[in-house]
């Protein structure tokens, strides 16, 4: 089975710190993503990688970073928290098979990020 | 981003009833995908659809691709409390378009 391991189930920061939320799978997946989910907007991608050092913005990228220095890990980078960025963040990976955008996302349990 | 419609948003149904929800999009995909989201937990995927036509079974689930590559349809038999939960379609294209969520309730 795909296991995918985010590093905390809750996390509280606040206003202005920078916020790391860590991402692990162990299935040698290539594509991996992050999403956040709120009430009424469903899932929304934030960011992708197809490649470790390899990123590409999704559809609300802006206050985020992301960085893959390895294949198994990616990280979420709040680079200066806001109110407005509480929210459950979802990390997913899946397999690349060519097209790329075919095989099924495999989702961690979610991390809810409160920033005060 | 797109969003998929998906029908219908929320639903009380009894013990033991069948139940059936739907994805409509105005744009084909090339797979259609049915996950299930528990209260604080992540989505798990139930069941994964690749061609046209292609009607999948998972235990009382069972999930259809349609034929115009536009619709995808999840029915689950004789559902019981543990069904409860949110269910996502989703579809991919060039990228993952998620749908807007059915919500399961289950009463005794």
């Amino acid at each position: 089975d795909v296991k995918v391991t985010q590093s905390s189930r809750y996390l509280v920061k606040r206003t202005g710190e920078k916020v790391f939320l860590e991402c692990v799978q162990d299935m040698d997946h290539e594509n991996m993503f992050w999403y956040r989910q709120d009430p009424g907007l469903g899932l929304r991608l934030i960011y992708f990688s197809y490649d470790v050092k390899m990123k590409e913005k999704g559809d609300i990228p802006e206050g985020y970073s992301v960085s893959r220095e390895k294949k198994e890990r990616f990280s979420l980078i709040l680079e200066s928290a806001s109110t407005n960025q509480t929210s459950m963040y979802l990390c997913a990976s899946s397999l690349w098979v060519g097209s790329g955008s075919n095989q099924p996302q495999h989702f961690g349990d979610g991390t809810r990020l409160s920033i005060l | 981003g797109q969003q998929l419609n998906q029908s219908p948003q929320s639903m009380f149904i009894q013990e033991g009833e069948d139940v059936s929800m739907n994805c409509t999009s105005s744009s084909i995909f090339n797979t259609w995908l049915w996950y299930k989201q528990d209260p604080g937990e992540g989505p798990v995927l139930l069941i994964a659809l690749y061609k046209a036509g292609e009607l999948t079974s998972n235990g009382r689930l069972t999930a259809q691709f349609g034929i115009t590559r536009k619709d995808s349809f999840l029915n689950i038999s004789a559902s019981i409390p543990s069904d409860v939960g949110i269910y996502f379609c989703a579809g991919t294209a060039s990228k993952l378009t998620f749908g807007t969520g059915t919500r399961l309730q289950v009463t005794l």
